[in-house]
């Protein structure tokens, strides 16, 4: 079977840094790829790993670590329009991404 | 910034009507896909498709659904007989190549099944 889990919802401040986690496991793997949406909106790529390691894009970073099977977001100087629900998507097949359940993010001021 | 479109942004449908969910992908793009999300859960793969082809489905997308691009802007998803259990959001997505590493998704069409 294909799993791939998420925390179902995570909280942080206004400024601060905050980390969305990523584990799965799937039949193929070409890559890992996050995405945001917003309520009522369509998903939006953020980030792709490819490569175990770090991949920095603006405030937003993301890692792989493919022997783990495990990746995660790094969003940091949250802003409050950063509240939305974020996706973590494995390329398992050249042709076919499929989608973890996705985390919602809080963020207070 | 190129985008993906899709019409009608909701539909309501009586149970058991067909119905055809349209899409424009962004023009120089080869790869084609449907996706689905019941309100408030994941975003599901259904099709794939590519060279006016299906190059890979999921287990949802059965006998009652197909894809069809009829001209070469428009990649359309027709549901045969809707079931109240087809109400979802329905999103198209496309992308150059195989190696693009995001997908493109256009806004979405709301059915509701009724």
């Amino acid at each position: 079977g294909q799993s791939l889990e998420q925390p179902s919802e995570v909280t942080a401040v206004e400024g601060a840094i905050v980390q969305i986690n990523c584990t799965y496991q799937t039949s193929g793997f070409y890559g890992l790829s996050w995405y945001q949406q917003h309520d009522g909106g369509a998903p939006t790529f953020l980030s792709y790993n490819a490569l175990d390691g770090l991949e920095e894009t603006g405030r937003f970073s993301s890692f792989l670590s493919r022997s783990d099977s495990y990746g995660y977001l790094l969003l940091q100087e949250l802003q409050m329009k950063d509240s939305a629900s974020y996706f973590c998507a494995v390329k398992a097949r050249y042709d076919k991404i499929i989608f973890g359940k996705g985390t919602r993010l809080h963020i207070l001021p | 910034e190129p985008e993906v479109t899709q019409t009608p942004s909701h539909q309501v449908t009586q149970m058991g009507q067909e119905v055809i969910l349209r899409c424009v992908p962004i023009s120089n793009h080869l790869y084609f896909y449907w996706y689905r999300q019941i309100l408030g859960q994941k975003v599901e793969f259904l099709v794939s498709f590519y060279n006016n082809e299906i190059s890979e489905k999921s287990e949802i997308f059965d006998d009652q659904f197909s894809v069809e691009r009829p001209d070469g802007s428009n990649f359309t998803l027709k549901i045969r007989s809707t079931k109240l259990e087809d109400s979802a959001m329905y999103f198209c997505a496309s992308s150059a190549s195989t190696a693009t590493y995001g997908y493109t998704f256009g806004s979405g069409t709301r059915l509701t099944v009724v």
